[in-house]
C-alpha cells in the first residue's frame, strides 16, 4: 500500500513568517513529486513540481526533495493571509507501466494569521 | 496555459436519474485524464484513469457500470453517474495530465442527489 503522509495541522504562522510543510512517502521508486494548494470548496491547484534531489525555488515557494530519506517539503516565505489553504503533497506512482497515477496525502491546513 | 474546465459546476438531481459531467482541456491535449471524488474534509480519492480511445481503468471498489467514463478525444472526457443515489452526492473533480506527470485540475462539479 503506497502511502503519503502529511501532518493534518492546522499549522498557524504569523503573516510574513516562513511556513514549512512536510511530507513523507513510502514508495522508494517514486520519481515525481508535487505540491497542490486547495482552498475550501475549490479544486486543487498545482503550485510546485520537483523531480530531483535538492531545492527548487519559484517565487515565494521552495520545494525540497530528499529521496534517500523519502521526504519532500514546501517552504512558503513571507506568508500572506491569502496562503491560508490546505496543501496537498502528491507522489507519482512510480510503478513501471503504472503510468502516471498520483497518490495524495490528506493535506496540511495552513493558517496565516494577521 | 494548462486550463481544464468542467461542466456543470453544480447539479442537483433526483435519486435514480443519471448525470453527465464533462471535463475539457482547453489549451492542451491530454491523452490521460483522471476522475476523483472528494467528500467533505477528506482527501481526493481517485476513481478512474481515462485514456483517450481506450477503456478507463477503475480503482478498486469503484463500480464501472455505475460510473461510466468516455474519453473520445484528446480534449474531452465525460463521467456519467448512472442511477444516482444520495450517497453519490460528492465533489467530483477531473484532472488532465500535462507533461512530466503534472496533473491540472478542473474546477470540480458538486453533485447533490435528492
Amino acid at each position: 500500500q503506497k502511502e503519503v503522509e502529511q501532518n493534518s495541522g492546522p499549522l498557524s504562522v504569523p503573516e510574513g513568517a516562513i511556513a514549512s510543510l512536510n511530507c513523507t512517502y513510502s514508495d522508494r521508486v517514486s520519481q515525481s513529486f508535487f505540491w497542490y494548494r486547495q482552498y475550501s470548496g475549490k479544486s486543487p491547484e498545482l503550485i510546485m513540481s520537483i523531480y530531483s534531489n535538492g531545492d527548487k525555488e519559484d517565487g515565494r515557494f521552495t520545494a525540497q526533495l530528499n529521496k534517500a530519506s523519502q521526504y519532500v517539503s514546501l517552504l512558503i516565505r513571507d506568508s500572506q493571509p491569502s496562503d491560508s489553504a490546505t496543501y496537498l503533497c502528491a507522489v507519482n506512482d512510480g510503478v513501471t507501466g503504472g503510468g502516471n497515477k498520483l497518490t495524495f496525502g490528506t493535506g496540511t491546513q495552513l493558517k496565516v494569521e494577521l | 496555459g494548462a486550463v481544464v474546465s468542467q461542466h456543470p459546476s453544480r447539479v442537483i438531481c433526483k435519486s435514480g436519474t443519471s448525470v453527465k459531467i464533462e471535463c475539457r482541456s482547453l489549451d492542451f491535449q491530454a491523452t490521460t485524464m483522471f476522475w476523483y471524488r472528494q467528500f467533505p474534509k477528506q482527501s481526493l480519492m481517485l476513481m478512474a484513469t481515462s485514456n483517450e480511445g481506450s477503456k478507463a481503468t477503475y480503482e478498486q471498489g469503484v463500480e464501472k457500470d455505475k460510473f461510466l467514463i468516455n474519453h473520445a478525444s484528446l480534449t474531452l472526457s465525460t463521467l456519467t453517474v448512472t442511477s444516482a443515489h444520495p450517497e453519490d452526492s460528492s465533489f467530483y473533480i477531473c484532472s488532465a495530465e500535462g507533461g512530466s506527470y503534472e496533473q491540472y485540475f478542473g474546477p470540480g462539479t458538486r453533485l447533490t442527489v435528492t
